[in-house]
């Protein structure tokens, strides 16, 4: 059982350019989310699903994209990278019948240049 | 919307002691969760402790307890016997029970350094 994988771990981004964070879990968990931690700061919430096909803007979307094709997979978006996005991000996922078992991935580490 | 403030950026705590981390919350609803992840410099975010609103007995999971004041919106994590282990960020995590899309509501964390 992997839970939540992220993938890549480290990534360094020149501006302007693009990539996708890879997310998948492999639980059929309903609920998927997408945070990034910036140094000194808590996680805020950038997008989230809450069953394939379905996506929602948390507190922070701007710059990024999301799409839900898939239970497992929940891949977030970066269009035209920016500085403010350096960050480290992270994936999480839940069944929608727990009150709680919120499961994260590792984190991706993103430097913007 | 809800907010969860962590006053202390950095404690300090001597191994086998004592220390408290203090969190508050805003929220206008009743029923809610309450929680503490832990998040060592591997990244990994762990849960440490959850509480349940509408339970008035305090949480607790070994040397881990809270002290949740509903009425003051006060959730503080206590650590008893300090261990090296614990050093760490610590975020103080809110949920809505009712609100479309279970989404968590994190404080700005407090670095926890632990002295031998």
């Amino acid at each position: 059982n992997a839970g939540v994988t992220q993938t890549p771990k480290f990534r360094i981004l020149k501006i302007g350019q693009s990539m996708t964070l890879q997310c998948t879990q492999d639980m059929n968990h309903n609920y998927m989310y997408w945070y990034r931690q910036d140094p000194g700061m808590g996680l805020k919430l950038i997008y989230y699903s809450v069953g394939a096909g379905i996506t929602d803007k948390g507190e922070v979307p701007n710059g990024y994209n999301v799409s839900r094709s898939t239970t497992e997979d929940f891949p977030l978006r970066l269009e035209l990278a920016a500085p403010s996005q350096t960050s480290v991000y992270f994936c999480a996922s839940r069944t929608g019948r727990s009150n709680y078992g919120y499961t994260f991935g590792s984190g991706t580490r993103l430097t913007v240049v | 919307a809800q907010t969860v403030t962590q006053s202390q950026p950095e404690m300090s705590v001597q191994e086998a002691e004592t220390v408290t981390l203090s969190c508050t919350y805003d929220t206008s609803e009743s029923d809610y969760y309450l929680f503490w992840y832990k998040q060592p410099p591997s990244r990994q975010m762990i849960l440490v402790i959850r509480q349940e609103a509408y339970k008035q007995q305090n949480a607790t999971e070994n040397r881990f307890s809270v002290n949740f004041q509903k009425a003051a919106k006060s959730f503080s994590l206590k650590i008893s016997d300090s261990q090296l282990g614990d050093a760490a960020m610590y975020f103080c995590a809110y949920r809505s029970r009712m609100e479309y899309g279970n989404k968590l509501v994190f404080g700005a964390g407090t670095i926890l350094r632990v002295k031998s």
